[in-house]
């Protein structure tokens, strides 16, 4: 079955701590892996995507095929990096969004 | 401005009323996709189109159905509202010929049938 997990609904840290956003999929294929950002009144819209290999407001992922992960990671939070995270999987002409997790940074 | 718009940004309506939700983009993308989204839950494509004359159903069984008669549009209807069909309904679209560019999102409407 082709499925994004996203195991935290919400997580917060403190203003300049390590910051790691799970996701775990399962495809057959070759997987595409992106993540998505909302931030408050804001328009869902593209963060990055594994196959550019780049660092965007300081978050990157790597795709790791043998643990089917696509962790968002950042080595310092922001108050401005409050939003709500969706990872997704490019499957079979769609994408497939996860549940979405709540990243708080508090000050 | 390039941008994705979406029309009415909120709507409450009885059951069993016609709605037609808008979705225009002036980006010149061929893609264009409708999502159904339920609070705390993931996005559901329920349809999508490659251009015009060109509509196909998503991986969610929706009882909407969509035209793409023009490339910068396109609506979606519900011929009979139910309470069922209350969620926030987002609209995007994307450009190239490959499958996975990326995807740019309306501001949504959300529905709420009485």
């Amino acid at each position: 079955a082709q499925r994004v997990t996203q195991p935290e609904k919400l997580l917060s840290v403190f203003k300049g701590a390590p910051v790691e956003l799970k996701c775990n999929y399962s495809y057959s294929g070759s997987p595409e892996l992106f993540w998505y950002v909302q931030y408050s009144r804001q328009r869902l819209q593209l963060l990055l995507r594994h196959i550019s290999r780049e660092s965007i407001k300081g978050f990157t992922a790597d795709l790791n095929k043998g643990e089917t992960s696509f962790h968002l990671k950042k080595p310092f939070a922001q108050e401005e990096d409050s939003a709500m995270y969706y990872c997704a999987l490019g499957a079979t002409n769609k994408l497939i969004f996860g549940t979405g997790t709540l990243l708080a940074v508090q000050p | 401005e390039a941008d994705i718009y979406q029309t009415p940004r909120y709507l409450v309506i009885g059951t069993g009323k016609k709605i037609t939700l808008e979705c225009s983009q002036t980006m010149g993308h061929d893609k264009m996709y409708w999502y159904q989204q339920d609070p705390g839950m993931e996005l559901h494509l329920i349809h999508y189109s490659y251009g015009v004359n060109s509509t196909e159903k998503g991986d969610l069984s929706s009882e909407s159905t969509v035209s793409r008669i023009r490339t910068e549009h396109f609506p979606l209807t519900l011929e009979s509202a139910r309470p069922s069909h209350t969620s926030q309904y987002l609209c995007a679209s994307s450009e190239g010929q490959g499958v996975w560019e990326t995807q740019y999102f309306g501001p949504g409407t959300r529905l709420l049938v009485l």
